[in-house]
């Protein structure tokens, strides 16, 4: 059981826009920056966005981030196959004392 | 350009120890932590614990307290994340990644992963 919360999966077609949530409390998300990752099949997580909504150089535009209070959503636009992945929520939580993800989302491109 | 690269797959019994290099390059290796994530197999990213290369200082999550050790030697810029008392549920890809401290939990670089597995 993740500490953040998110869909197992979501779906949609070539060229549409999805967006992924990740839902926590105010002792992780309320408080604390939100990084995205990517991670492709059978390779390492790729950073996506950082700081709830800042996109590392070499991201795409296509790519978005943002935060309202508990939550946490990562949006992508103009989907493409290769966008196919399994992406992944971050964050600290601050009761915890520790680094905290959500259980992932498997986006397919139908 | 900035690189972690990791040390080989392993295969260990349970009760055993295993100990995961990560050696850095492309960057000054004490102006970032560095992250240990790991990766059971189908399942998701669970963080292992950060150390500061410059400090030493390390967190770690409560549910590997007394199991784990991460250390670094910076004449080598390379990073260390030992666990021991090894159990199946240990069998993982274990990931090194540079940044995930608790004030900004983002890692901007990942190694390509170590597979660990543990079975008798």
């Amino acid at each position: 059981q993740s500490v953040l919360t998110q869909p197992p999966s979501v779906s949609a077609a070539p060229g549409q826009k999805v967006t992924i949530s990740c839902s926590g409390s105010s002792s992780n998300i309320g408080n604390n920056y939100v990084s995205w990752y990517q991670q492709l099949p059978g390779t390492a997580p790729k950073l996506l966005i950082y700081d709830n909504n800042k996109r590392p150089s070499g991201i795409p535009d296509r790519f978005s981030g943002s935060k309202s209070g508990t939550s946490a959503t990562l949006g992508i636009t103009g989907l493409q196959t290769g966008d196919e992945a399994d992406y992944y929520c971050g964050t600290w939580d601050s009761s915890l004392g520790a680094g905290v993800f959500g259980g992932g989302t498997k986006l397919t491109v139908l | 350009q900035v690189q972690l690269l990791q040390s080989g797959a392993a295969v260990k019994k349970p009760g055993a120890s295993v100990r995961v290099s990560c050696k850095a390059s492309g960057y000054t290796f004490t102006s970032f932590g560095l992250s240990w994530v790991r990766q059971a197999p189908g399942q998701g990213l669970e963080w292992m614990g950060w150390i500061s290369p410059y400090s030493g200082n390390t967190k770690n999550p409560q549910t590997l307290q007394g199991r784990i050790t991460l250390t670094t030697d910076k004449s080598t810029s390379t990073a260390y994340m030992e666990l021991r008392s090894l159990k199946p549920d240990d069998t993982a890809v274990y990931y090194c990644a540079r940044g995930g401290d608790q004030h900004f939990f983002y890692m901007d670089v990942w190694g390509k992963g170590t597979p660990v597995s543990v079975s008798s």
